[in-house]
């Protein structure tokens, strides 16, 4: 059975600080990594994707892969109270998505 | 705008009820996916399909069932409602097999 782990949180962190989320998967085939994001009540939305090692960045997000350690990140710099949500990650696995139960950052004003 | 819709939004059935969820898209995307979300649990796949024609089982798809007869649409069908099938349901679709995929609103049923 391929896993996704993340820490459930609750993640508190100061407004203007940086939020740093993990995620670990089992798959070393995987290719493809997403980071969702999920305000309550409402559906998953795409942040960032990516598929190869390193860093990625996008405005104030960085997502980072470590597929040697099996390892994806997110970064959200000057994190803002509207940034207070739960972060899905998603890793690619036989064709289809493997997600991660999900960290609840709280971004505290 | 492309998008991708789900009806009804809420509902509320009697354990033993057939019940239908519609998923609707409109980006023209050939994979479509039925998640369902539950406290404690990351997004769980029912039931996903690559086509018109092609259905596959995902993760939880016992009480589950999915027909594909056109690209924009694939109806979720629960045989017959159990208490524990009381979950959010999320339909999802994607260009392709290694891409991201995109949600529709959601479906909140409760079965009593």
């Amino acid at each position: 059975q391929k896993e996704v782990e993340q820490n459930s949180g609750p993640l508190s962190v100061p407004e203007g600080a940086i939020a740093s989320l993990n995620c670990t998967y089992s798959d070393r085939v995987s290719q493809s990594f997403f980071w969702y994001r999920q305000y309550s009540g409402k559906s998953p939305e795409l942040i960032m994707s990516i598929y190869s090692n390193g860093d990625k960045e996008d405005g104030r997000f960085t997502a980072q892969l470590n597929k040697a350690s099996q390892y994806v990140s997110l970064l959200i710099r000057d994190s803002q109270p509207s940034d207070s949500a739960t972060y899905l990650c998603a890793v690619e696995s036989n064709y289809q998505l493997i997600w991660g139960a999900g960290t609840k950052l709280i971004i505290k004003p | 705008d492309a998008e991708i819709t789900q009806s009804p939004r809420h509902k509320i059935t009697e354990t033993g009820r057939q019940v239908t969820l519609a998923c609707h898209q409109t980006w023209n995307h050939n994979n479509m996916f039925w998640y369902r979300q539950d406290l404690g649990h990351g997004l769980r796949l029912i039931h996903y399909s690559y086509g018109v024609q092609d259905t596959n089982k995902g993760e939880v798809s016992d009480g589950y069932s999915v027909s594909r007869s056109n690209t924009e649409d694939l109806p979720l069908t629960l045989e017959s409602a159990a208490s524990s099938q009381t979950s959010v349901y999320f339909c999802a679709s994607s260009t392709g097999t290694f891409n991201e995929q995109f949600f529709g609103p959601g479906t909140r049923l409760t079965v009593l």
